[in-house]
């Protein structure tokens, strides 16, 4: 059990410029969940899939941002356009179907847009 | 929607207990979680109450009335290593989790 990882660690992007970020949960995990986290605040809910279902999205969640889980293993999320304000640790998670009240977290990416 | 509110920051010594409290609004209500964050990683589970009453994991117990929308956590003979951020988090409508701003605790020698 490798626990979920995270890719890239930190990216550093011009305003304006699309970033993709990678994460692999824990192999037998089927639920894998997307937050945001801002300084001082909690982990902000993005988005969440059941193996390759996207089955909610946050309304917080402008249409800049897209997730995908293809084959219900690995997610990416990609921030198109970005902006001052997407400046953030963005975080992953991974649970078990029945036991969604245990999210396992990778380290996240903090994003820095310029 | 929903709301959490939790203390902002809490100061203990070691050895000692500290009680981290939470109260919530939410819809759609299932539990409520406990996570831990050191500074610069990830948020670690801690403790889940899906039920009124108090739940013990070593020197963390965890405690919930839903009658009341409270909880709290409970971290007894402190050591310097807890010092942390301390979220506790709403789980609602089944697969959706609300996390509050965090407690930060410092533990002082």
């Amino acid at each position: 059990d490798t626990g979920v990882s995270q890719d890239p660690r930190h990216k550093i992007t011009k305003r304006g410029q699309n970033v993709t970020f990678r994460c692999d949960p824990i192999s037998e995990h089927n639920r894998l969940y997307w937050y945001r986290q801002t300084l001082g605040q909690g982990p902000e809910f993005l988005t969440y899939f059941q193996n390759e279902a996207q089955l909610e999205k946050s309304r917080l969640l402008s249409d800049r941002f897209s997730a995908e889980r293809p084959k219900g293993s690995f997610s990416t999320l990609e921030i198109q356009r970005t902006e001052q304000g997407d400046s953030a640790m963005y975080l992953c998670a991974s649970s078990l179907a029945g036991g969604e009240e245990t999210q396992y977290f990778g380290p996240g990416t903090r994003l820095l847009v310029l | 929607g929903q709301s959490l509110e939790q203390p902002s920051e809490v100061t203990a010594v070691e050895g000692a207990i500290v009680q981290i409290n939470c109260t919530y609004q939410t819809s759609g209500f299932y539990g409520l979680s406990w996570y831990q964050q050191h500074d610069g990683g990830a948020p670690t589970f801690l403790s889940y109450n899906a039920l009124d009453g108090l739940e013990e994991t070593g020197r963390f117990s965890s405690f919930l009335s839903r009658s009341d929308s409270y909880g709290y956590l409970l971290l007894q003979e402190l050591q310097m290593k807890d010092s942390a951020s301390y979220f506790c988090a709403v789980r609602y409508n089944f697969n959706k989790f609300y996390f509050g701003s965090g407690t930060k605790l410092n533990v002082k020698p």
